[in-house]
């Protein structure tokens, strides 16, 4: 079974901080890997994608991805209340096409 | 805007009741997959379909059956329903050869009683 976990939360934060979320995921074969925005009662949309390790960065979200660890993050620097969101990391199974698998999310709450 | 629509988008079934929800995706998007996503979860694989084809599923019985269409849309049918069905059932399209972009619908509400 193919798992990607998440903590559920709500993680907090001050705004203006930086939030810090958390993945890992079980298929070692995995290679593509994902960030999504959920605001309630809407469909997930895309943050970020990276596929090689290291750091990606795009305006004030950055990526980071250890496939060693089997490990996934993301950053949300200078945090605004906008930003309060489930964030949910998905993992594509590249052998099945289109096969994505998400953790169960982290609630963020921003803090005015 | 991602160009695919879904209907419809929201919905209350009683237990045992059929219900097909349907998804139009953008031309060229000839691959699509169906996620259930229940309350305070993520998203979860039901199945996918390449042209016309159903050739992935996840851990979803066969009640849960699919269509897919030559004018990109396609439909998800779920049969006896069950209370444990109610969630949002959201459509991803992609385009060919680009699986790890795809692009998701605004979902339909399913609510069984």
């Amino acid at each position: 079974q193919k798992e990607v976990e998440q903590n559920s939360g709500p993680l907090s934060v001050p705004e203006g901080a930086i939030a810090s979320l958390n993945c890992t995921y079980s298929d070692r074969v995995s290679q593509s890997f994902f960030w999504y925005r959920q605001y309630s009662g809407k469909s997930p949309e895309l943050i970020m994608s990276i596929y090689s390790n290291g750091d990606k960065e795009d305006g004030r979200f950055t990526a980071q991805l250890n496939k060693a660890s089997q490990y996934v993050s993301l950053l949300i620097r200078d945090s605004q209340p906008s930003d309060s969101a489930t964030y949910l990391c998905a993992v594509n199974i590249f052998w099945s096409g289109q096969n994505f698998v998400f953790g169960p999310g982290t609630r963020l709450s921003v803090l005015p | 805007e991602t160009g695919v629509t879904q209907s419809p988008t929201h919905l209350i079934k009683t237990r045992g009741q059929q219900v097909t929800l349907r998804c139009s995706s953008q031309s060229g998007h000839n691959t699509v997959s169906w996620y259930q996503q229940a309350l305070g979860q993520g998203p979860q694989f039901i199945f996918q379909y390449y042209r016309e084809e159903e050739n992935g599923r996840g851990n979803f019985p066969p009640r849960f059956s699919g269509l897919q269409f030559p004018n990109y849309s396609s439909e998800l049918n779920v049969n006896a329903l069950e209370l444990d069905d109610s969630a949002l059932y959201l459509c991803a399209s992609s385009i060919e050869g680009d699986g790890n972009t795809i692009y998701f619908g605004e979902g339909s509400w399913l609510t069984v009683v």
